[in-house]
């Protein structure tokens, strides 16, 4: 089964509107992940968040991690159409020594309307 | 372009039939996975590579599938006796070793799509 559960399914806003995706996951982790994905494409890294950490940052993105919670969220501010893309969580799971062997969840299909 | 290559991308066969995709990762990467992706889920582990060294199959990998990486550079992943549930997007990614600058980050490829009819 798949460690990480996107919600919700799909959102739909308008452009300039705040996107937030949620992550849940089952077990510990070292990290977790983000990737976005245009339709029949491969799948492009977002931002990495640590176990140890609890929130970052990078450009219009803003993630967050509660470990406590096993649980993620992802904030797209300022929406723009090209945007408009699945999204994935990501999570590569702690205690092994497969680093790089993620497991991910069914994504999020963001459609952002201009 | 220096990114992680497949070939082909996309590959339409018959029931039956054997079908090998190529993957290239990024040169200085001695990591390299394959995941499966069908319509409308998240990618599934198959099988990772660390140089030429095959370290895990997920159980996805039934014995008709194979996968190689010669010589730690490229490599090939192959179906024998391909079947209707096999379509999907096979997903090649690569990333640095843990000595060689590893961040978590993977680099995907654009997958190969594989239609069996």
């Amino acid at each position: 089964s798949q460690q990480g559960e996107e919600d919700p399914q799909a959102l739909s806003i308008q452009e300039g509107e705040n996107a937030t995706m949620n992550c849940s996951y089952k077990t510990s982790i070292n990290n977790l992940q983000w990737y976005r994905q245009n339709s029949g494409r491969g799948l492009v890294h977002l931002i990495l968040i640590r176990s140890n950490e609890r929130e970052k940052h990078s450009g219009r993105l803003r993630v967050t991690l509660d470990t406590s919670k096993k649980s993620s969220s992802l904030l797209i501010t300022a929406s723009r159409a090209a945007d408009t893309a699945s999204y994935f969580c990501a999570t590569d799971v702690a205690g092994g020594t497969s680093y790089g062997k993620l497991t991910f969840g069914q994504g999020t299909i963001l459609t952002v309307h201009p | 372009d220096t990114g992680v290559s497949q070939n082909p991308r996309h590959k339409i066969t018959k029931r039956g039939q054997n079908v090998t995709f190529r993957c290239d990762p990024i040169s200085e990467h001695n990591r390299l996975y394959w995941y499966r992706q069908t319509l409308g889920q998240g990618p599934e582990f198959l099988t990772y590579f660390q140089n030429e060294a095959q370290l895990e199959k997920s159980r996805l990998l039934s014995d008709r599938f194979s996968a190689e990486r010669p010589k730690g550079s490229f490599s090939t992943l192959e179906i024998q006796r391909t079947e209707q549930g096999d379509s999907a997007m096979y997903l090649c990614a690569s990333s640095a070793g843990m000595a060689g600058g590893y961040t978590g980050e993977l680099f995907f490829g654009e997958g190969s799509r594989l239609t069996v009819l």
